[in-house]
């Protein structure tokens, strides 16, 4: 089963961009890993931000985009708000496995 | 507005069984696959089970395959986990996720209900 990495820690400044990486110990993250995006706040349930791989939901800001980025699932945040600080998590589907990031604690700073 | 409430949470002794109950609104519950992930408090997230619109299929992560069971009941608006057999490991904040008509996906999460397994 794949063991995904995420970067324990990033820090942006407000208006700036940012980009959270999502890699896989079993190799490239492809389109075929369906990757998701989730977003979650201190005493708050996650919500997802971005379903396989870049398309975004209804409620999810503009401002976040993901990709495919150097074999990983990227998610870049281009003008942060003071909003967006939060634990930000990656998921793939990995043969049919579904498999989480460890997160990425985000602040905006 | 779509809504999934969590409940049935609560102090459970190991080897023993509780039910959790996710309400939901705002929505036809037959038309989604669901799922329970859960969190352990400061840690990250792990995927339980999913089910099927109509129930015929289940799927869950090893270490509760066998001990828990997904289930569900359309009429009532209502997804359940039953939970047999718990161990300290599972004490965690379980969330009802709704997927999509197509896939057991994670598209609306619900709130949260805790679990504590202890003696």
């Amino acid at each position: 089963q794949a063991v995904l990495t995420q970067e324990p820690s990033l820090t942006v400044s407000p208006g700036g961009t940012v980009t959270l990486t999502c890699g896989s110990s079993t190799g490239a993250v492809t389109t075929g890993h369906y990757s998701y995006w989730f977003q979650q706040k201190p005493g708050q349930a996650p919500t997802t931000l971005i379903y396989d791989t870049s398309n975004r939901h209804s409620w999810t800001p503009a401002r976040f985009s993901g990709s495919l980025l150097g074999g990983k699932a990227a998610l870049t945040l281009s003008g942060a708000q003071p909003e967006d600080e939060a634990e930000y998590y990656c998921l793939i589907y990995d043969s049919g496995v579904r498999v989480f990031g460890g997160g990425t604690k985000l602040t905006v700073l | 507005e779509v809504q999934l409430v969590g409940s049935g949470g609560g102090l459970v002794q190991p080897g023993g069984s509780l039910r959790l109950s996710c309400a939901t609104s705002g929505f036809t519950l037959s038309i989604y696959w669901m799922s329970w992930v859960r969190q352990i408090p400061g840690k990250g997230l792990e995927w339980v089970a999913n089910i099927k619109q109509d129930g015929s299929e289940k799927d869950y992560v090893d270490s509760v395959r066998g001990r828990f069971t997904i289930s569900r009941d359309n009429s009532k608006n209502s997804l359940y986990l039953q939970m047999d057999s718990v161990r300290v490991e599972d004490t965690a904040v379980y969330y009802c996720v709704r997927g999509s008509s197509v896939a057991a996906n994670f598209d609306i999460w619900g709130q949260g209900t805790m679990v504590t397994v202890s003696s």
